[in-house]
């Protein structure tokens, strides 16, 4: 049974430009949710899809967007991206309310 | 609002000693709280989940305790060894979200 898959693992960008990172969830699992990690710190919450809607969004701006197609993977898009934006980008899936299980994540580097 | 704390930031101890990795949050409405183990570069990977009615759980060499009354969790880590080496966070079923700690930075020496 494959786990969280995330791809790609490593990405380089440029400020200004967009990025789409993409998550599948563990087979069963109905939930995504997004988690950025900067160095040294805790995975911060993006936001959460259930459903396809977007179920809860934590404290990020617009420049992030995301979408849950419905087979349950997902995409996190970030536009206009400023150097601030480099981090590891983390996702996890779940049963609504249960054990969320984390992908290996994506590094992105904006320089 | 939710505020997790992790104590201590590092932590560096020989092979076989037993050690306890604390976590403390300000909001006694949680669902669960989950302890992660992350190795550098890496993604995380679940040690155990305590739901709310619970007090603790045991997995091998792990055991993590959970008194919501007072806001603390401590992970507790039987005779550790080198590969017990990683990050260790705590994270607060909160609302549809985790709300993480710092982490502890765990080192065990051989």
């Amino acid at each position: 049974d494959a786990g969280v898959t995330q791809s790609p693992t490593h990405l380089i960008k440029t400020r200004g430009q967009q990025v789409t990172l993409r998550c599948s969830p563990k087979s069963g699992h109905d939930t995504v949710s997004w988690y950025q990690q900067a160095l040294g710190q805790g995975p911060q919450f993006i936001f959460q899809y259930y459903e396809e809607e977007e179920r809860q969004r934590g404290n990020f701006p617009d420049r992030f967007s995301g979408h849950q197609f419905p087979n349950y993977s997902s995409e996190l898009n970030v536009n206009a991206l400023l150097l601030g934006d480099s981090a590891l980008y983390l996702c996890a899936s779940s049963l609504v309310s249960y054990e969320q299980y984390f992908g290996p994540g994506t590094r992105l580097t904006v320089t | 609002k939710q505020e997790v704390t992790q104590i201590p930031a590092a932590l560096s101890v020989p092979e076989g000693e037993n050690l306890v990795l604390n976590c403390s949050f300000t909001d006694s409405a949680i669902y669960n709280l989950q302890w992660f183990r992350q190795d550098p570069g890496k993604g995380l990977t679940s040690l155990l989940l305590i739901q709310s009615s619970q007090r603790e759980q045991t997995s091998g060499r792990l055991n993590a305790s959970l008194d919501k009354s007072s806001g603390r969790s401590t992970l507790y880590i039987a005779a550790s060894q080198p590969g017990d080496s990683a990050t260790y966070l705590c994270a607060l079923e909160y609302g549809n979200k985790l709300v993480f700690g710092a982490g502890t930075i765990l080192r065990v020496k051989s």
